[in-house]
């Protein structure tokens, strides 16, 4: 089976740096994807991480781990728009399997 | 946009009742995964089609049932609608069979059970 654990809620302040974490277990491993999902709309795709290391794109990095079953995403630069929830789905033998994901509000 | 288009975007329905929700992949993608999303949970796994065949299928009852069609595109019925079926469904396209339904998710459409 899968297993994922993110923290529930976060909150950063505009212009801050944040870092949310994701823990994974799952079998046969390929790779992870972290989805971006503002209230009521569907997920929208950020990254895939198949190696370790960070990814960088803008914004927004991706870091895998493999033998750790690890993965975060940072935001730099936070803006009011970056408020919302954060999804982590490790890629593995079975069909993409969420977790709740991590809420992010951003404050002034 | 993804190229992923589903339809209707909105629906309600009477408890009972049956539904089918649509999906457009995007133009080559031979996967389509379905989820169903309830608020404040993340996208929870219905099925997958790879092929015009189920590939895969998550903790959902046999009313929950599928089909995809030679073009891709794939339908989601669901039978005697429950008031908990109220959420929102997502389907998802993918070239990759191991990426598991991958990357791309149309808007989804917001189904209310009363």
């Amino acid at each position: 089976g899968q297993n994922i654990d993110q923290p529930t809620e976060m909150t950063a302040t505009e212009g801050a740096i944040v870092q949310i974490n994701c823990t994974y277990q799952t079998s046969g491993f390929n790779g992870l994807f972290w989805y971006q999902q503002h209230a009521g709309e569907a997920p929208t795709f950020l990254s895939y991480n198949v190696l370790d290391g960070l990814e960088e794109k803008g914004r927004f990095s991706s870091f895998l781990s493999r033998s750790k079953g690890y993965s975060y995403l940072l935001l730099k630069e936070l803006q009011m728009k970056d408020s919302a929830s954060y999804l982590c789905a490790p890629s593995g033998n079975t069909p993409l399997v969420f977790g709740k994901g991590t809420r992010l509000s951003v404050i002034a | 946009e993804t190229g992923v288009t589903q339809s209707p975007t909105h629906l309600i329905k009477t408890r009972g009742q049956q539904v089918t929700l649509r999906c457009s992949s995007q133009s080559g993608h031979n996967t389509v995964s379905w989820y169903q999303q309830a608020l404040g949970q993340g996208p929870q796994f219905i099925f997958q089609y790879y092929r015009e065949e189920e590939n895969g299928r998550g903790n959902f009852p046999p009313r929950f049932s599928g089909l995809q069609f030679p073009n891709y595109s794939s339908e989601l019925n669901v039978n005697a609608l429950e008031l908990d079926d109220s959420a929102l469904y997502l389907c998802a396209s993918s070239l990759a069979i191991s990426d598991g339904g991958g990357a791309f998710f149309g808007q989804g459409t917001r189904l209310t059970v009363v």
